[in-house]
């Protein structure tokens, strides 16, 4: 079946470094992709999306771009701030429920 | 901006007793979810409903849950006997009129402790 693969955390970066937190999918058909983010005593946000092949999400300096060839859809930013502190979880939709992965936890150092 | 909302935050509760827990989804929107999350674990999905009945369940949505829509904007799950193992964060989502294209929304969750 459909299933999401993220990087294990926790990730430690200082602030201003830069972001790579790593998802690859397997799915049948053409999953729409996405980032949630889990802030610490709060649910599921959504910080990014992208429907087809090589579209582009981005939001608050997040970015990750669907890759159909490597399967991928790779969370990115150019300098993390402590207040990115958080879960940041990547999913799929193929059909009409999302399939998470397990979750990164990043934390940022001041 | 329009919010899923869920209450309570918390539930705790003896093993073997009913809950419900409750959502409500953005006013428009006609697609209706649950989700959980184990402690330190995934979010997995548990079941889809519209139109008044549910279109998908996962295999963790066995005989002791129940989803109900009793009125135009609530949207609750009930176990009807909790077990230790339903300890969990339970999260509510809704999507508009394309459920196959439109982002889920979800609420800031109920975590539930059964003791």
């Amino acid at each position: 079946g459909d299933s999401v693969t993220q990087m294990e955390g926790p990730v430690t970066l200082s602030e201003e470094a830069f972001l790579t937190i790593n998802c690859t999918y397997t799915a049948t058909g053409y999953p729409s992709l996405f980032w949630y983010v889990q802030y610490p005593g709060e649910g599921l946000q959504l910080l990014l999306k992208a429907t087809k092949a090589d579209d582009k999400g981005s939001n608050k300096g997040f970015e990750a771009t669907y890759r159909k060839e490597t399967t991928s859809f790779h969370l990115e930013k150019g300098s993390v701030q402590v207040s990115d502190s958080a879960v940041y979880f990547c999913a799929l939709r193929g059909d009409d429920k999302i399939i998470f992965g397990k979750g990164t936890r990043l934390h940022i150092l001041p | 901006e329009p919010e899923v909302t869920q209450t309570p935050s918390h539930q705790v509760t003896q093993m073997g007793q009913e809950v419900i827990l409750r959502c409500v989804p953005i006013s428009n929107h006609l697609y209706f979810y649950w989700y959980r999350q184990i402690l330190g674990q995934k979010v997995e999905f548990l079941v889809s409903f519209y139109n008044n009945e549910i279109s998908e369940k996962s295999e963790i949505f066995d005989d002791q849950f129940s989803v109900e829509r009793p009125d135009g904007s609530n949207f609750t799950l009930k176990i009807r006997s909790t077990k230790l193992e339903d300890s969990a964060m339970y999260f509510c989502a809704s999507t508009g009129e394309q459920s196959f294209t439109d982002t889920q929304y979800f609420g800031p969750g109920t975590r539930l402790t059964v003791l």
